[in-house]
């Protein structure tokens, strides 16, 4: 079975800091990868995601994330936060053998000014 | 920019009875979904629907749920009698359907279901 867990439901950084928001995956098969964001009252939008081609992978808004199999891990960061920032980001795995994605329990990320 | 949209944005109902909560996916994409996140849980997937049947389904949707297309453009979830677990934000999405394992899933908004 596959999942993923995010580690801290909360995040706070300061405006300018660096963005870590952690993902690890658990999966028997070869995963695919995605983050999303929700800004409020809105829709789960995608940042980015991993296909199995390049294990750093860029997204929008100046997002990226490596996917490390050895760690299980696909961690998402952004070298200097924006106030716009502020928002709930889910991550999800996916495998060949199904279409439905797994969500995490997403992190919610506050930006200070 | 095409986007998902789901009506009504907030439906409040009482156990028992049915509801029925609409979404417009992206007009040329073929892989239809539903998930549903109970507050302070996950997203859970719920169905996916492509060909006009369910391709895929999770433990969730027992008979009390259906997915219908009735027409080109709108995508259905059905609950026939509604109990107060079922509270939650439900949300569609919509895919191209090239590769579904990683195309990436445009979500709507999100209806939230209130049952009392």
């Amino acid at each position: 079975a596959q999942s993923v867990t995010q580690l801290g439901s909360h995040v706070s950084v300061s405006e300018g800091a660096l963005v870590l928001l952690r993902c690890n995956y658990s999966s028997s098969v070869p995963p695919y990868l995605f983050w999303y964001v929700q800004y409020p009252n809105q829709g789960l939008q995608l940042l980015l995601k991993y296909t199995s081609a390049a294990t750093l992978v860029k997204g929008i808004n100046g997002f990226e994330a490596e996917f490390k199999k050895s760690e299980t891990s696909f961690h998402l960061t952004k070298p200097s936060a924006h106030m716009s920032d502020a928002a709930e980001y889910f991550c999800a795995v996916s495998v060949s053998t199904g279409n439905q994605f797994y969500f995490g329990t997403g992190t919610s990320l506050t930006v200070i000014p | 920019e095409p986007e998902v949209t789901q009506t009504p944005s907030h439906q409040v109902t009482q156990m028992g009875q049915e509801v029925i909560l609409r979404c417009v996916p992206i007009s040329n994409h073929l892989y239809f979904y539903w998930y549903r996140q109970i507050l302070g849980q996950k997203v859970e997937f719920l169905v996916s629907f492509y060909n006009n049947e369910i391709s895929e389904k999770s433990e969730i949707f027992d008979d009390q749920f259906s997915v219908e297309r009735p027409d080109g453009s709108n995508f259905t979830l059905k609950i026939r009698s509604t109990k107060l677990e079922d509270s939650a934000m439900y949300f569609c999405a919509s895919s191209s359907g090239t590769s579904p394992h990683t195309d990436t899933q445009y979500f709507g908004p999100g209806t939230r279901l209130t049952v009392l």
